[in-house]
């Protein structure tokens, strides 16, 4: 079975500075997707990047990055100057590819990391 | 704008009652899922669906119902409530195609006692 571990329950960080969020999983798939969502203190959860297995580069958007390490089953979250409006629950997520073909859900969710960006 | 909206936002229910929340979504997704959220946990499935009459259990489905009768809605039914599922409950919604994403609902706070 999946499972998804971010081993990092709270952060913080300076306002304008880069912070890293680890997660790691694992599975005996070879095509997959990876996700980390964001949930700000309003609650409502929104996607903020999201990663192919099979592509070898990195995904990037704006100021978020991630590390891919698929030998590693490693997905880190990059957040580069970070902003007060950063602050918020982010989960890191596991999908297996061909989910629906298949008839088995496999989205499973880290238990989350809780940032906290500091003025 | 499309989007998906989940009622109540607050609940208080007493042991053995039965309960619903709501789930609408606008964005036509066929594809729609309860997850419950849990300090220490994060999000785990409830039930989910991927069509009108279609519905599947998710990893904590005991004492769980649901039913689709139309896209836009799926209501999730606690058949008689106990104190382990007080929690937070969100339902999502996607579509096949759009990279997996899914859009969730701002949530709704149960409180069982």
């Amino acid at each position: 079975a999946q499972t998804v571990t971010q081993s990092q329950p709270e952060m913080s960080v300076q306002e304008a500075e880069t912070v890293t969020l680890s997660c790691t999983y694992d599975t005996s798939e070879n095509n997959y997707y990876l996700f980390w969502y964001k949930q700000p203190p309003s609650r409502q959860m929104i996607l903020v990047i999201r990663q192919e297995a099979y592509k070898q580069q990195n995904a990037t958007e704006n100021r978020f990055s991630v590390n891919f390490q698929k030998a590693a089953k490693s997905f880190s979250l990059k957040i580069s100057d970070s902003q007060l409006g950063d602050t918020a629950m982010y989960f890191c997520a596991f999908m297996k590819h061909g989910v629906f073909t298949s008839g088995t859900y496999k989205y499973i969710f880290g238990t989350g990391t809780r940032l906290k960006v500091l003025a | 704008d499309a989007e998906i909206t989940q009622s109540p936002r607050h609940k208080i229910t007493e042991t053995g009652r039965q309960v619903t929340l709501a789930c609408h979504q606008t964005w036509n997704h066929n594809n729609m899922f309860w997850y419950r959220q849990d300090l220490g946990h994060g999000l785990r499935l409830i039930h989910y669906s991927y069509g009108v009459h279609d519905t599947n259990k998710g990893e904590v489905s005991d004492g769980y119902s649901v039913s689709r009768s139309n896209t836009e809605d799926l209501p999730l039914t606690l058949e008689s409530a106990a104190s382990s599922q007080t929690s937070v409950y969100f339902c999502a919604s996607s579509e096949w195609g759009q990279g997996y994403e899914q859009y969730f609902g701002p949530g709704t706070r149960l409180t069982v006692t």
